[in-house]
Formats: C-alpha cells, sequence, structure tokens
C-alpha cells in the first residue's frame, strides 16, 4: 500500500532490554514525525525529522530514547534500557513538506509493552 | 500543562442525530487545528482542520467551528452514522518553528447507536 508502514505492529520485551521501532512514510514526504500514545491519553510528540535532520526533539523524554533518519526516508526509533512506563502506542507520521496546518498521514503504530 | 483539552471522555449520539464534539485550548499563539478520528488498533486518520483566521469550515458531514475569543473549537457530525463511532482527538499547531508540532487532546470516544 502507499500509506505509513511502521514495524513491528506488536513488541514485548523485558525491562533493560533495547528496542528498535521503525517507519516506513509515505514515498516522498519529507517531513516526519514520532508520538506516542499511553493508556488514556492523547498523543504525546517525541520528535520531528525534515529530511535526515531532527530539527525538534523536545520530546523525546530521556536520552534512552534517540532516533534517526536516512535516505530522507525510513526512520529507526530507539529505546535503551527499557522501563515500564515506556509502554505505549508508537506511532509515525509524515507529511509532505511539514507545512505549517499541512495534514499528517499516520501509521497503525507499534504497541510496546515493557515486562 | 494540557495546552489541548477535550473534556467530555465519551460521547452516545443516536444515528441521523447531530454530534458535537468539543475542545479548549490554553495557547493563544495555536495556528491550526485539526481533527483526527482514530479506530481501535489503527492509526488516526485526518479528518477536517480550521485555520486561525477562520471561524468556520465545512466539508460534507463534518463542520468545525472555531470560536477564539473563547479559546474553543467544536466539530459537528450531521448526521452521525453507526460508522462514525470511533475515537475523535482535537489537535493544535503551533505557529512557531513554522512546522506542523501537533499537540493532541486525550480524546473523546463517540458511540452512534441505532
Amino acid at each position: 500500500g502507499a500509506g505509513v508502514s511502521q514495524s513491528p505492529s506488536n513488541k514485548v520485551t523485558e525491562k533493560g532490554k533495547d528496542v528498535e521501532l521503525r517507519c516506513d512514510p509515505i514515498s516522498g514526504h519529507t517531513a516526519l514525525y514520532w508520538y506516542r500514545q499511553s493508556l488514556g491519553q492523547g498523543l504525546e510528540f517525541l520528535i520531528y525529522f525534515q529530511g535526515n535532520s531532527a530539527p525538534d526533539k523536545s520530546g523525546l523524554p530521556s536520552d534512552r530514547f534517540s532516533a534517526e533518519r536516512t535516505g530522507g526516508s525510513v526512520s529507526t526509533l530507539t529505546i535503551q534500557r527499557t522501563q515500564q512506563e515506556d509502554s505505549a502506542v508508537y506511532l509515525c507520521a509524515s507529511s509532505p513538506s511539514g507545512t505549517l496546518g499541512q495534514p499528517q498521514h499516520f501509521g497503525d503504530g507499534t504497541r510496546l509493552s515493557i515486562l | 500543562d494540557q495546552q489541548v483539552k477535550q473534556n467530555s471522555p465519551s460521547l452516545s449520539v443516536q444515528e441521523g442525530r447531530i454530534s458535537i464534539l468539543n475542545c479548549d485550548y490554553t495557547n493563544s499563539m495555536f495556528d491550526y487545528f485539526l481533527w483526527y478520528k482514530k479506530y481501535p488498533a489503527e492509526g488516526p486518520t485526518f479528518l477536517i482542520s480550521i485555520s486561525s483566521i477562520k471561524d468556520k469550515n465545512e466539508d460534507g458531514r463534518f463542520t468545525v467551528f472555531l470560536n477564539k475569543s473563547a479559546k474553543h473549537l467544536s466539530l459537528h457530525i450531521v448526521p452521525s452514522q453507526p460508522g462514525d463511532s470511533a475515537v475523535y482527538f482535537c489537535a493544535a499547531s503551533p505557529f512557531s518553528g513554522g512546522y506542523n508540532k501537533l499537540i493532541f487532546g486525550a480524546g473523546t470516544r463517540l458511540a452512534v447507536h441505532p
């Protein structure tokens, strides 16, 4: 399909392990965003990419969280030494250029559960 | 500090009637407002947006109203259909930075029953 693709769809891991979440945006979209949704909460902004650069990382909750984007396409969100409070649905979105007011297209998310 | 608030966690409406979902915000620097719809186990889907320079935007059965003085917006769905049953998120985009960092409310679960 032509939508935003995220993998894995579900991930269960033990506390203290590292995890990598992948996002494949819509082809040609230069803007890419990561959000997370904790149980019963709204979506919380994590990081914004324009091309391969991340001009806004202000939402990353701690230095255990990092993200990169290569080739202006696929992005990986990495969480090191996972904690139980990291359990959430992690959502990726892309938009053509990131212009103000431009709707973002979301993937179906990765549900992360930390035991 | 919750900048975007959806104070009703749930709403139940009869099919064919109007659904009104409300959203309040605190930051006067928000430049765009968007509504997203979310089904279980799926990502949010964009519904409709409004610029801060307008007070109404309409798209088919969906209309968004913006009252800047009250820092309040609402989404009207007329007529409501069972397929509209989902969680609706209000989101706002601040002007600063010139890009689309969305700040979301906690969502309102809409149930449309026959």
